[in-house]
Formats: structure tokens, C-alpha cells, sequence
């Protein structure tokens, strides 16, 4: 079936630390793929997406490249905030449906 | 622009008796969605409706849970009678009909606590 696995957490850095958050996943055909945030005391909101291969999702200073050969799509941000501490989900639609399918969730936490 | 709509946000029960939640989701937005997301773990479908019927709900315990979307807006999931292992934040989410699939609007949430 289909499955997303995310690097364990928690992730704690530095501000204007590089950040990297792993992505790998398994499906069928060719997913949409997608990373959600979810800020303390909020509710989970869409950060950037990709839906072919080779797309660069982007938002926020944030990014993720779809990659099909190595089945990843890894979060980056160049230089970490204190404001971008939240819980980051990676997650998939598999070809032709609407339901998502996340990852266990990776806690990060930028000190100041 | 109004956001999903969840109440109540916490729910304390003792384990056997009853809760439902309730979700409002965007104006317009034809498809629902309930999560149930447990401690440390991603969120997981419960339910997707699609107006008022059913599109997929392969993953609802149909002994203990019963979801309802009457007049294809408002939604309700029951659960009863509640066992510890449901205590968990239940997450309603909604889409409009001509949206990316995968672009889900989420409320704040529901915390159940089952003692």
C-alpha cells in the first residue's frame, strides 16, 4: 500500500541553521506529494507541494524537490527561524485519489 | 474568509460512555474529511464524504464510530462506547469539488481523553 516515512524527530537547531527534513515513500504510479506544518496551538495548514517528477514545490523559504528515482522529497530551508518551530508532515495522494496519507510527523525546534 | 469550524476542542470521558464532535467546514467545500490523529503519530482517515455521501470510510471502526454528513455540510463523528486507545486529536478537513486533490483545509482540531 501506500506509505510515507519521515526522519525521526525531534529535530533542534540553531537559528540560521541549514535545515534538511527526510521524505521517502512508497506508492503505485505517479503521487502527488505534499508538506503540511502544523504551528503550536493551530491547525495543520498545506506549506508547498509537487505533483510531477522534477517539480520544486516552494513556500516561505522553504523547498522540496519531487524525486522519483530515489523516491524522496525532501523539506530544506536555508536559514532557520525561531517562528518556523512546528510540527512538519510529509504526506501523499496516490494517482486519481484525494486521500492523504502522512508520515509520522518531525518536531522542529529553532532556538534563538 | 472562514476557516473548518471543530467543536468542542477537549473532551474529557471515562472510557465506555459516548462523545461527538462536530465540524463545519468551509463554505462551499463539497468534500469532508475526518483524521484521528494519535500522540507522536501522523494523522490517519477516518472518513471522506463527498456532499452528503460516502466515499471512503475503509478505516472507521464501524463497531464504536458512526460519521454523518446531513444536507452535505455540516458533519458529526460519534464514537461510542469509547476505549482508551481512541483518545487521540480528531481532525476534520475539508476541499472545494474542482480543487488539487491533496489540498486539504484543517480546523484547529478536537482532543478526546479517554480515562
Amino acid at each position: 500500500g501506500n506509505s510515507v516515512t519521515q526522519m525521526e524527530g525531534p529535530v533542534t537547531l540553531s537559528e540560521e541553521a541549514f535545515l534538511t527534513i527526510n521524505c521517502t515513500y512508497t506508492a503505485t504510479g505517479y503521487p502527488s506529494l505534499f508538506w503540511y506544518v502544523q504551528y503550536p496551538g493551530e491547525g495543520l495548514q498545506l506549506l508547498l507541494k509537487a505533483t510531477k517528477a522534477d517539480d520544486k514545490g516552494s513556500n516561505k523559504g522553504f523547498e522540496a524537490t519531487y524525486r522519483k528515482e530515489t523516491t524522496s522529497f525532501h523539506l530544506e530551508k536555508g536559514s532557520v527561524q525561531v517562528s518556523d518551530s512546528a510540527v512538519y508532515f510529509c504526506a501523499l495522494t496516490a494517482q486519481g485519489a484525494q486521500k492523504l496519507v502522512f508520515g509520522q510527523g518531525t518536531r522542529l525546534t529553532i532556538n534563538p | 474568509e472562514a476557516g473548518v469550524a471543530q467543536s468542542p476542542r477537549y473532551k474529557i470521558i471515562e472510557k465506555r460512555q459516548s462523545v461527538a464532535f462536530w465540524c463545519n467546514p468551509i463554505s462551499g467545500h463539497a468534500t469532508l474529511y475526518w483524521y484521528q490523529q494519535i500522540l507522536g503519530q501522523g494523522p490517519k482517515l477516518l472518513i471522506q464524504f463527498q456532499n452528503n455521501g460516502v466515499v471512503d470510510d475503509s478505516q472507521l471502526p464501524k463497531d464504536r464510530f458512526s460519521a454523518e454528513r446531513l444536507k452535505g455540510v455540516d458533519s458529526t463523528l460519534k464514537i461510542q462506547p469509547a476505549k482508551l486507545e481512541d483518545s487521540a486529536v480528531y481532525l476534520c478537513a475539508s476541499s472545494p469539488w474542482a480543487g488539487v486533490a491533496g489540498e486539504l483545509f484543517f480546523g484547529e482540531g478536537s482532543r478526546l481523553t479517554v480515562l
